[in-house]
Formats: structure tokens, C-alpha cells, sequence
């Protein structure tokens, strides 16, 4: 199985900060990686899919890139609402696998 | 506007069964692949098996493989989780998902509110 380690865990910043989170793969998955951010209480949301693709409805401060083992979820410049749980996910096999989850606080 | 509304969540003891539905609306259900998700409490996200858009081509997590089962009605706009030997870790809200494609190696762009299934005696 394909793991995914994100990082980090725990991440806390400003409202204007930038914001990086990264995934790593234990094996090369090509550019099959999505990320969602999900809410208390909620379901997840599809933010990004193909490494870099911006969903449709997400605000364009979220940008996605990488290829192979190394992918980066960016938030240009963070704003209150993007307080979250963050996934990556890979989809080059089965089983389908997600990572463990960036917890974003706003400060 | 697509819909997706699980049911049939509940309390169950352990090696137990459990058929948890997934009522499609909005979209043409033949035309994409659906999973199930899962997310135990104060966990993270666990993909627990997809199924493609014609229904020929099921796959599973190795935690559910043997016990699970996947299926679909296209006609009556339904995907199904047919759970069998329940166990306590199987505890979680399961989440029905729409995959942006007929593959199931595809993105969710679509979620359900969930369904909460509690494996206890």
C-alpha cells in the first residue's frame, strides 16, 4: 500500500500568512493526488485534483503542486475560513489512501 | 444540484451486520464511480471501497476485504454498503462519495453528510 505522510501535523498562523503543507508518497504516484480540506462537524471538500488542478468554486489562493513523491498544498494568503483539517489523498492504486491529516489554526 | 443522502446507520454488536444506503440525486449515477469513506471519531479519513460506474469493478481496503460489500442500482439510484462480522474498529461515519469520473481512481467532488455506524455490545 501506498502511504501518505503529510506535514505538519499541527500547523498555526495569521490571517495574510502563507501557508505551506506537504504529502509525501512512499512510492511514486505520478501527479494522482487530491486534497481536501474538511471542518468540524462536516464533510471534506475537494479542493485540488491532479496535483494542480484548482477545483471549481475554490478561491484561487489555494494552488496545489508536485509530481512523483513530493506534493505541496499552498494557501497564498490565509484568511479566517480556512481554519481546517487538510487531506491529501493518492489515486495511482489501490487501496486508495489518505494522509493523516494538517490541522491549520488560525492565531 | 447533487444530492447524496446516506441512511441506514444504527448500533450494532460486534459480528453483527449492518446494510448502510446511499441515495443519489442530481446526476446520472451510471455515469460515475462512488466509494465509501469512512472517518472514525476524532480520526482521520479512510477509504473503504469504490465501485465503478457500471458496477463491474468493485474494490476494497484490505481492513474490510471479505466483509464489505459494494454494490449499486443504477435504475433506482442507490449505492449500497452491505457490512458483514462487524468489529469495534469499524466504528466511524461512513460517507458516501461521488468520484468526478466513471473511475473509481478519481477525486470526490461530492460528499454525503455521512451516516454514524457504532459497533458495541
Amino acid at each position: 500500500d501506498i502511504q501518505l505522510t503529510q506535514s505538519p501535523s499541527f500547523l498555526s498562523a495569521s490571517v495574510g500568512d502563507r501557508v505551506t503543507i506537504t504529502c509525501r508518497a512512499s512510492q511514486g504516484i505520478i501527479s494522482y493526488l487530491a486534497w481536501y480540506q474538511q471542518k468540524p462537524g462536516k464533510a471534506p471538500k475537494l479542493l485540488i485534483y491532479g496535483a494542480s488542478t484548482l477545483q471549481s468554486g475554490v478561491p484561487s489562493r489555494f494552488s496545489g503542486s508536485g509530481s512523483g513523491t513530493e506534493f505541496t498544498l499552498t494557501i497564498s494568503s490565509l484568511q479566517p475560513e480556512d481554519s481546517a483539517t487538510y487531506y491529501c489523498q493518492q489515486l495511482n492504486s489501490y487501496p486508495i489512501t489518505f494522509g493523516q491529516g494538517t490541522r491549520l489554526e488560525i492565531k | 444540484e447533487v444530492q447524496l443522502l446516506e441512511s441506514g446507520g444504527g448500533l450494532v454488536q460486534p459480528g453483527g451486520s449492518l446494510r448502510v444506503a446511499c441515495a443519489a440525486s442530481g446526476f446520472t449515477l451510471s455515469s460515475y464511480g462512488m466509494s465509501w469513506v469512512r472517518q472514525a471519531p476524532g480520526k482521520g479519513l479512510e477509504w473503504v471501497s469504490g465501485i465503478s460506474g457500471s458496477g463491474d469493478s468493485t474494490f476494497y481496503a484490505d481492513s474490510v476485504k471479505g466483509r464489505f460489500t459494494i454494490s449499486r442500482d443504477n435504475s433506482k439510484n442507490m449505492l449500497y454498503l452491505q457490512m458483514n462480522t462487524l468489529r469495534a474498529d469499524d466504528t466511524a461515519v461512513y460517507y458516501c462519495a461521488k468520484c468526478i469520473s466513471w473511475d473509481t481512481r478519481a477525486s470526490v467532488d461530492h460528499w454525503g453528510q455521512g451516516t454514524l455506524v457504532i459497533v458495541s455490545s
